[in-house]
């Protein structure tokens, strides 16, 4: 199952407005990546965080990765409909170093 | 420098049949992992490849198998399919030796399979 649980499953978003997606593992994690898919798309590389209580941002985007290293959060400000698509959360996990697990994703919609 | 190329991007097969799909990483990725991607299970791991060994694997049916050549390039292949396999086969390459380093992983388009 799912190592690495995210909320909400759904985020609906007036154009303007700010939202956060959370992510949540039930173990330490050594590093957390997020990536983007657009509808009809792949998904794309968007940030990885490493550090304990680390934030980084990308113009509109802000990622923090909580001190214990178990839960991260990606902020969205002043979502515009460039935004719209799944954002997924992905963190190693298990015993063996070569798995990836990756969040249920948070699928965007944005109301123009 | 060309990305993660997928083939076929589309295919059709009936249950019972084997299906076999390519991946192309990106020159010089040697970590090579194949993905699943449904509506209702979301992105799940295949299995991963790293200068053709076969690292790890995920909780899929021995019907799931793949391979790695010299050159990098994976091939995974489904026999006796079921309807359920229906789904976004995703590729993904990356320079990672481990997934603890943490190297971003450049997914290809995909290959859509539908079992009729």
């Amino acid at each position: 199952g799912q190592q690495v649980m995210q909320i909400p499953q759904y985020q609906h978003v007036q154009e303007g407005e700010d939202f956060t997606t959370y992510c949540n593992s039930s173990t330490t994690l050594s590093n957390i990546q997020w990536y983007k898919q657009r509808p009809g798309g792949h998904p794309v590389f968007l940030i990885q965080l490493v550090k304990s209580g680390e934030v980084k941002k990308q113009k509109r985007l802000t990622f923090q990765f909580g001190e214990a290293k178990k839960n991260s959060s990606l902020h969205i400000t002043a979502t515009q409909t460039t935004d719209v698509g799944t954002y997924f959360c992905a963190g190693p996990w298990g015993s063996n170093d070569y798995k990836l697990s990756f969040g249920a994703g948070t699928t965007v919609t944005v109301r123009a | 420098k060309a990305g993660v190329t997928q083939t076929p991007r589309y295919l059709i097969k009936t249950r019972g049949q084997q299906v076999t799909l390519s991946c192309s990483p990106i020159s010089g990725h040697r970590s090579v992992s194949w993905y699943q991607q449904t509506p209702g299970q979301g992105l799940q791991f295949l299995f991963e490849y790293f200068s053709e060994t076969q690292r790890n694997k995920g909780n899929f049916p021995g019907r799931f198998s793949g391979r790695q050549f010299s050159n990098s390039r994976s091939e995974m292949n489904v026999s006796t399919l079921e309807l359920g396999d229906s789904a976004l086969y995703l590729c993904a390459s990356s320079l990672a030796v481990n997934s603890r380093e943490g190297h971003e992983q450049y997914f290809g388009p995909g290959t859509r399979l539908t079992v009729t």
